[in-house]
């Protein structure tokens, strides 16, 4: 049963356009949100973060917004750079009792030059 | 600075074979998180202990898998009798405290074949 749903495998973007990865979730006791990226032969590396308080939470070129009702969280990277390029994952986890975090399956992001 | 740590980066196992992974933590972290990825998959929860104990252990393997934290020195997850089912690459992560929305912060992982 996967939690925390990151429906499309890959992305392309032009650089210096928007790129938006998705991600969907199962479980309304998740109540904080973490994006990482991940270039390969790499360990994941931790992006932004929201709290299930907040619908948006920004830090430079990142922006996550978290859709509570819709169970759906984004993050929008602009403008994108081919250094952008890698693998972004989500995850949750519900902020009270436990520490581990579900993953997505993450999204390949790949900016065009 | 250094972040976290793992080696060996790279495990060559026959079946029936033992592996050894380390996971040293950033400085001053004394929580770690053990995570598994199977190909084409997300990361998936093991293991979490702070030192000389586990505190979760709800995602690792009830047969051949075992984790601990010693006081002194790393984290080790050690895997008995391996199958080439347990091929997948496993990332260790640290957090300073363990408090609820703390960030964990992952090694570069090791990457497990079984032949």
């Amino acid at each position: 049963d996967q939690q925390v749903k990151q429906n499309s495998p890959s992305l392309s973007v032009q650089e210096g356009r928007i790129s938006i990865l998705n991600c969907d979730y199962t479980n309304s006791m998740f109540d904080y949100f973490l994006w990482y990226k991940k270039y390969p032969a790499e360990g994941p590396t931790f992006l932004i973060s929201i709290s299930s308080i907040k619908d948006k939470n920004e830090d430079g070129r990142f922006t996550v917004f978290l859709n509570k009702s819709a169970k759906h969280l984004s993050l929008h990277i602009v403008p994108s750079q081919p250094g952008d390029s890698a693998v972004y994952f989500c995850a949750a986890k519900v902020a009270s009792g436990t520490y581990k975090y579900i993953f997505g399956t993450g999204t390949r992001l790949k900016v065009l030059a | 600075n250094a972040g976290v740590m793992q080696n060996p980066r790279h495990l060559v196992r026959r079946r029936g074979q033992e592996a050894r992974l380390r996971c040293s933590p950033m400085k001053g972290h004394s929580h770690v998180y053990w995570y598994r990825q199977l190909p084409e998959e997300g990361l998936k929860f093991m293991v979490y202990l702070q030192k000389e104990n586990i505190i979760d252990e709800s995602g690792m393997p009830k047969e051949r898998f075992s984790a601990e934290f010693p006081k002194e020195g790393p984290s080790i997850l050690r895997i008995q009798q391996v199958v080439r089912g347990d091929s997948a690459a496993y990332f260790c992560a640290s957090s300073p405290t363990g408090t609820e929305q703390e960030t964990q912060y992952f090694g570069p992982g090791t990457r497990l074949l079984v032949l």
